[in-house]
């Protein structure tokens, strides 16, 4: 199984201020990762998947990065919206693996 | 827009067979990608419960195979799980998905179940 390790556990950002969530798998995905947002009582949203490819709709805020073990997910200007848990997940194989999660919350 | 509802029981006794359906619209799922199923346990992470495409192909959580049986019923656009012998740690929020080779591109908002006598 393949493990993937989200940090920080916890992120505190004034809105307008930039977040740098980072995601770590425990072997080498090459750019299977995908990016989530999750909010209480609504369905996830996908972000970004191939590492650095956004979504259909997603705003250009967001931006993915990395490859092999070491993965980003940035957050260039933080809007109320976008205070949320984010997850990474790897689809390198069928096992398919997510992060703990990054909250993001209001400084 | 593809959306996906997941409807069942909200509790359902240790020992017992869990039971939910989702009704997928926008799309209809005989067309192709994978159907499944996520779940998020209160106050932990998600863990992917397993998958299947319209051909047939099945994938499933080793920790969870031996209870798991994910179909789809392509007359009512619906995809079903079914995990058996439930304890309490089988409590979580369900989450009905459609996964592509590259990522998880429409979730259901989710469905608690608690396990409970």
């Amino acid at each position: 199984e393949i493990v993937m390790t989200q940090s920080p556990g916890t992120l505190s950002v004034s809105p307008g201020d930039r977040a740098t969530l980072s995601c770590r798998a425990s072997q080498s995905i090459s750019g299977d990762l995908a990016w989530y947002q999750l909010k209480p009582g609504q369905a996830p949203r996908l972000l970004i998947y191939g590492a650095s490819t956004r979504a259909a709709g997603i705003p250009a805020r967001f931006s993915g990065s990395g490859s092999g073990t070491e993965f980003t997910l940035t957050i260039s200007s933080l809007q109320s919206e976008d205070f949320a848990v984010y997850y990474c997940q790897q689809y390198n194989n069928w096992l398919r693996t997510f992060g703990q999660g990054t909250q993001v919350e209001i400084k | 827009q593809v959306q996906l509802q997941e409807s069942g029981p909200g509790l359902v006794k240790p020992s017992e067979t869990l039971s939910l359906t989702c009704a997928v619209s926008g799309y209809s799922i005989s067309s192709g990608y994978y159907w499944g199923w996520i779940r998020q346990p209160p106050g932990k992470g998600l863990e992917w419960i397993g998958s299947m495409h319209p051909g047939g192909s099945t994938h499933y959580n080793p920790s969870l195979k031996s209870r798991v049986t994910i179909s789809l019923d392509t007359s009512q656009n619906q995809v079903s799980l079914k995990l058996s012998s439930v304890t309490a740690a089988d409590t979580a929020v369900y989450h009905c998905a459609r996964e592509s080779f590259s990522s998880t591109d429409y979730w259901g908002q989710g469905t608690l179940v608690t396990v409970s006598s």
